[in-house]
Formats: C-alpha cells, sequence, structure tokens
C-alpha cells in the first residue's frame, strides 16, 4: 500500500521561473492539505483541497501561489515567479474521505525547491 | 492560530537511555494534539495523538505522551531508546473548527549513540 507520493523530491528554479510540485495521496484518500517549512521553522498549512475543490486556502500567499487537485491526477502546488524567500521544504498530507475531528493526516516525503 | 514551541533542537542520547522530548503550545479551549517522527528521506509518520479522555497516551515503538491542560504541555518520552530511534520529532497542534489546520512546532533532532 504505497503512502503519500510527491515528486519532484528536489527541485531547483532561478529567480522569475515557475514551479510545480506534484502530490499523489494515498490511495483511497480524497483530502489533501500542502504544508510549507521554511529553514528552522515547523511546518506551516498553506491550504486543504478536496477533489475539484479548494476548502481552505487560508495560509497560501496572496500571490504567485495557487493549488489545484483535479477530479484525475494528482494534486498540483504551483508557484509562479519564483523568489529566493520561496525556497523550503513543501509536504503534501492526504486523509480518507470522511473526515472525523483529529483525523490523521498521512504526509509525503516532501519535496526541497531550492530557488538560485 | 495555534503556536508550538519545542524546548530543544538537539537532543543527543547514548543507545538504552531514556529520552524527553518537549512540547509546549498556546492555550485553547480544546485542542487535538500529535508527535510525528520523520526519519531521513522519508514523510512524517505518527507516533501517537490525543484527542480526549486518558492524558497519557502510548503509540508506537514504546512512545508515550503526556497531555498536561494546566501546563500546555505535551511531552514525548521512551524509556529505552534504539539507534533506529534516532530522527526528527514534531510536535503539532489543531483546535476546532478547523482541525485539519496542524501547527507544527521547528523539530527536535534526536541522536542515539552506541
Amino acid at each position: 500500500n504505497a503512502g503519500v507520493m510527491q515528486n519532484p523530491r528536489h527541485l531547483v528554479r532561478r529567480r522569475g521561473q515557475e514551479a510545480r510540485l506534484r502530490c499523489s495521496p494515498m490511495k483511497g484518500h480524497s483530502h489533501v492539505y500542502w504544508y510549507r517549512q521554511l529553514p528552522e521553522e515547523g511546518l506551516k498549512f498553506m491550504v486543504y483541497l478536496q477533489k475539484e475543490n479548494i476548502i481552505d486556502e487560508s495560509g497560501m500567499p496572496k500571490e504567485r501561489f495557487s493549488a489545484e487537485f483535479p477530479k484525475e491526477g494528482p494534486s498540483i502546488l504551483r508557484i509562479q515567479q519564483v523568489v529566493r524567500g520561496d525556497s523550503a521544504a513543501y509536504f503534501c498530507a492526504s486523509s480518507p474521505p470522511y473526515r472525523t475531528q483529529g483525523e490523521t493526516q498521512y504526509f509525503g516525503p516532501g519535496t526541497r525547491l531550492l530557488v538560485l | 492560530a495555534q503556536s508550538v514551541t519545542q524546548l530543544d533542537s538537539q537532543v543527543p542520547v547514548f543507545e538504552e537511555a531514556p529520552v524527553e522530548l518537549r512540547c509546549n503550545y498556546s492555550s485553547s479551549v480544546s485542542v487535538y494534539l500529535f508527535w510525528y517522527v520523520q526519519y531521513p528521506n522519508q514523510g512524517l509518520q505518527l507516533l501517537l495523538k490525543y484527542l480526549s479522555g486518558s492524558t497519557l497516551v502510548k503509540g508506537i515503538n514504546g512512545f508515550e505522551a503526556e497531555f498536561n491542560k494546566s501546563q500546555t504541555s505535551f511531552h514525548l518520552r521512551k524509556p529505552s531508546v534504539h539507534i533506529s530511534d534516532t530522527a526528527e520529532y514534531f510536535c503539532a497542534v489543531s483546535d476546532n473548527p478547523n482541525d485539519y489546520k496542524l501547527s507544527f512546532g521547528a523539530g527536535t533532532t534526536v541522536t542515539v549513540r552506541a
């Protein structure tokens, strides 16, 4: 039973380029969460998605960042015109379809983004 | 939003010795508390969680944690560590109504030496 998959594991971009991070949830899971970890800090919530719906994007920066979870295929976190401050580890998590209070989130290994 | 403080960034410990990792959070009416572990090149794995009930929670791999509401703490303990417990440990908190929004501490790196 494969866990949460993220790719690429490492991504290097120059300032101004676009970064696309992909997340495939665990089999049978329909809720996806994205978190960002800046150096020396804890993971910070960015966005919560269900299939074809953004439920809560209160942690997403207002500009350049977007996320989607289409009916088919992985969830995508897209960062346009990257800047050095976007360098971080981006983690994806998923949970089963019928959420309960305090539901466990299952995390992927993360994508390390480095902006030169 | 909750804030979570892990008081120790690095904890070196000898094999078979006990270890305690400290976690404090900002107060709230009701909280859900989690400890995750991250082994090198892997995702975060849930060790244990507190939702309600008994304040002593037992998790996988011999770990346990105690919820202390008055001190807003959720410290993680293991009585005897193994080399394989070398990893980074994260404390996380969420509260109602948006319990899916986990707030994490900065992590504690545990290095177990023979």
